[in-house]
């Protein structure tokens, strides 16, 4: 099975800064990685997928890069509303696989 | 709009069964390939099982192997996931979602999700 490994853990970063989650494959997987956003108490959303497309109507401030095994998503300018947990999920093979999540707090 | 809505979830003893279900609308239900996507109290997301559009191809994780049968009837728009020989470890919110590629079960995220229906696991 793939595994995927998800940094920081936890993040505290304040409105408008600049943040970056890394996430890393146990193999290559190409572009075939999604990142989502869960809010507390909500279901995931789905904000990227094939490493780097945003999903419509998703805000551009997220971002996606990477191939192989290392990926990251980027939040251009911190929201209050961004604060969530954002995994990572690989869509190479099966089983599907998820990263631990990244949660992410507004100072 | 896309609605997912699962049920059947509830309390039950170690070593019981349990059958969930989850009806879908908004979309060509016998198009796309669904998945359960579980998670545990305070914990991440850890997709469950999975089956292709026409039900050809199944997947399972190797947590559940052997214990846990997904189906589903395009018919009905309806996806079940029917749980045997539970354990503690099974406790979860257990999601409905879909994909977001019609007639893919390769490559495609999950695009849209159901609220979750809570199982709990215990004597």
């Amino acid at each position: 099975d793939i595994q995927l490994t998800q940094s920081p853990s936890f993040l505290s970063a304040s409105v408008g800064d600049r943040v970056t989650i890394t996430c890393r494959a146990s193999q290559g997987i190409n572009s075939y990685l999604a990142w989502y956003q869960q809010r507390p108490g909500k279901a995931p959303k789905l904000l990227i997928y094939g490493a780097s497309t945003l999903q419509s109507g998703v805000p551009s401030r997220f971002s996606g890069s990477g191939s192989g095994t290392e990926f990251t998503l980027t939040i251009s300018s911190l929201q209050p509303g961004d604060l969530a947990t954002y995994y990572c999920q690989q869509l190479h093979s099966y089983p599907r696989t998820f990263g631990q999540g990244t949660k992410v707090e507004i100072k | 709009e896309v609605q997912l809505v699962e049920s059947g979830g509830g309390l039950v003893q170690p070593g019981r069964s349990l059958r969930l279900s989850c009806v879908v609308s908004g979309f060509t239900f016998g198009n796309y390939a669904m998945y359960w996507v579980r998670q545990a109290p305070g914990k991440g997301l850890e997709w469950v099982s999975g089956i292709s559009w026409n039900s050809d191809t199944i997947g399972y994780a190797d947590s559940v192997k052997g214990r846990f049968t997904i189906s589903r009837d395009n018919t009905e728009n309806s996806l079940f996931l029917q749980m045997h020989s539970l354990r503690a470890e099974d406790t979860a919110l257990y999601y409905c979602a879909k994909v977001g590629d019609p007639g893919s079960y390769y490559y495609t995220p999950i695009e849209s999700w159901g609220q979750g229906t809570l199982v709990t696991v215990s004597s």
